[in-house]
């Protein structure tokens, strides 16, 4: 089945040790998303990929950085995890637009010790 | 400023009832309105897409308006079942899409 995949589900780090997010699709979608979730709240967009044009959010903090190597992968990195970036990280692909239906993996949760 | 209100962080429904989910939003002029279901500790799930020239659109129990001149949009779940349970998002279809908090939706056996 075509699908986007998260890896790892479960992601534990120290507070300021640099961890990284990896999101595949088999979809072959244009888009690719990377969110963030706290308890409660609705996803908040950090970044997108149209295609391999990188769009950061104006709030996205320098902390968090992405790369996407190729259609099918892309990675979250984040380069000095605070307590505050404690949360579910999810990643989501669309086929063509920005404001099409989008796809979405089971989230990475990160938890910062 | 930009808001997107789902009525009640919770709601409470007994098997068998219908369940009414409610966005309203300010400020957006969106062409188009998306639904998606929330499990715990899981990605978003899309449901159902309805247009702006579109008044409701229906896909086996869920029922969805869309009202632009009340910027609100009502999502309906019909002969509601505990399986229903989940948190629900609407998501204003602009570029890209934007996202409610969602309402939590318990169906109680």
């Amino acid at each position: 089945d075509a699908m986007v995949i998260q890896n790892p589900r479960y992601q534990v780090t120290q507070f300021g040790k640099p961890v990284t997010l990896s999101c595949s699709q088999t979809l072959n979608h244009n888009v690719m998303y990377w969110y963030q979730q706290k308890s409660s709240q609705a996803p908040k967009l950090l970044f997108h990929y149209y295609d391999k044009d990188f769009n950061n959010e104006a709030d996205t903090p320098d902390n968090f950085q992405s790369r996407r190597p190729n259609t099918s992968f892309c990675f979250l990195d984040i380069r000095s995890p605070g307590l505050g970036d404690a949360a579910m990280y999810l990643c989501a692909t669309s086929r063509k637009g920005l404001a099409d239906t989008q796809y979405f993996g089971p989230g990475t949760r990160l938890t910062v010790l | 400023s930009q808001k997107i209100e789902q009525n009640s962080e919770a709601l409470n429904i007994q098997e068998g009832k219908t369940a009414t989910l409610t966005c309203n939003y300010t400020n957006y002029s969106p062409a188009y309105l998306q639904w998606y279901r929330q499990d715990p500790g899981r990605g978003p799930v899309f449901l159902l897409l309805i247009r702006e020239n579109e008044k409701e659109k229906r896909k086996e129990r869920l029922k969805v308006t869309f009202d632009t001149t009340l910027k609100q949009s009502l999502f309906h779940i019909t002969a509601s079942q505990p399986a229903d349970s989940a948190t629900y998002l609407c998501a204003l279809g602009n570029t890209p899409l934007v996202f409610g908090k969602g309402t939590r939706l318990s169906v109680i056996a």
